[in-house]
């Protein structure tokens, strides 16, 4: 069975672009969260979706959006890049309560 | 959202000793504690989870044990090795949102 997927793997920007991460859940899996981890620091919870809605969402800025299409698959948005937006993005899905995350997308701003 | 509080943020041990790692939550709803390993690099893991139906569970080495009414949940690593050198995070329920992690060093 094939784990959670994220794409790109790296991804370099400028200060003030937009980005788009996509994650893909394990087959079955209805809901993705997605977390920003900076380096060397703790995961911070940035969006839920289940069943194509957004659940929940953390204390981060209106240019953090996302969206969950009818695969279950998801996309994150983050616009006008900050440098201090550089970090690990992970998304994890899960069936009930059992998160299991993707390998990352490493997210650089210059 | 669930409030996660967690302790210590680094936790130091000799080889074969034991690490326990607490986590406090605030929603008495919660009925769902797991734990979480992030070694050097790589994505977390799911190591052990409990529900709120019982007030202990061990897998081999790991155990982790439930007091509901103190609202705290502790991850107890036994005979620790070298391998369980990581970053250890508790999560609560619902939105999962983590606790703000352990760096657990074991010295050979």
């Amino acid at each position: 069975e094939a784990g959670v997927t994220q794409s790109p793997t790296h991804l370099i920007k400028t200060r003030g672009q937009q980005v788009t991460l996509r994650c893909s859940p394990i087959s079955g899996h209805t809901s993705v969260y997605w977390y920003q981890q900076a380096l060397g620091l703790g995961l911070q919870f940035l969006l839920w979706y289940d069943e194509g809605e957004e659940r929940n969402r953390g204390n981060f800025p209106p240019r953090f959006s996302g969206r969950q299409f009818p695969n279950y698959s998801s996309e994150l948005n983050v616009n006008a890049l900050e440098l201090e937006d550089s970090a690990l993005y992970l998304c994890a899905s899960s069936g009930e309560v059992e998160q299991y995350f993707g390998p990352g997308t490493r997210l650089t701003v210059t | 959202g669930e409030n996660v509080e967690q302790h210590p943020s680094t936790l130091s041990v000799q080889e074969g000793d034991s690490a326990v790692i607490k986590c406090t939550y605030s929603d008495s709803a919660s009925n769902y504690f797991p734990w979480y390993k992030q070694e050097l690099g790589k994505r977390p893991q799911l190591i052990i989870d409990i529900r709120s139906n019982v007030g202990e569970k061990k897998d081999q080495r790991i155990a982790v044990t439930l007091n509901k009414t103190a609202k705290h949940f502790s991850l107890h690593i036994t005979e620790t090795q070298p391998e369980d050198s990581a970053v250890y995070f508790c999560a609560g329920p619902w939105d999962m949102r983590f606790g703000a992690g352990t760096r657990l060093t074991v010295k050979p």
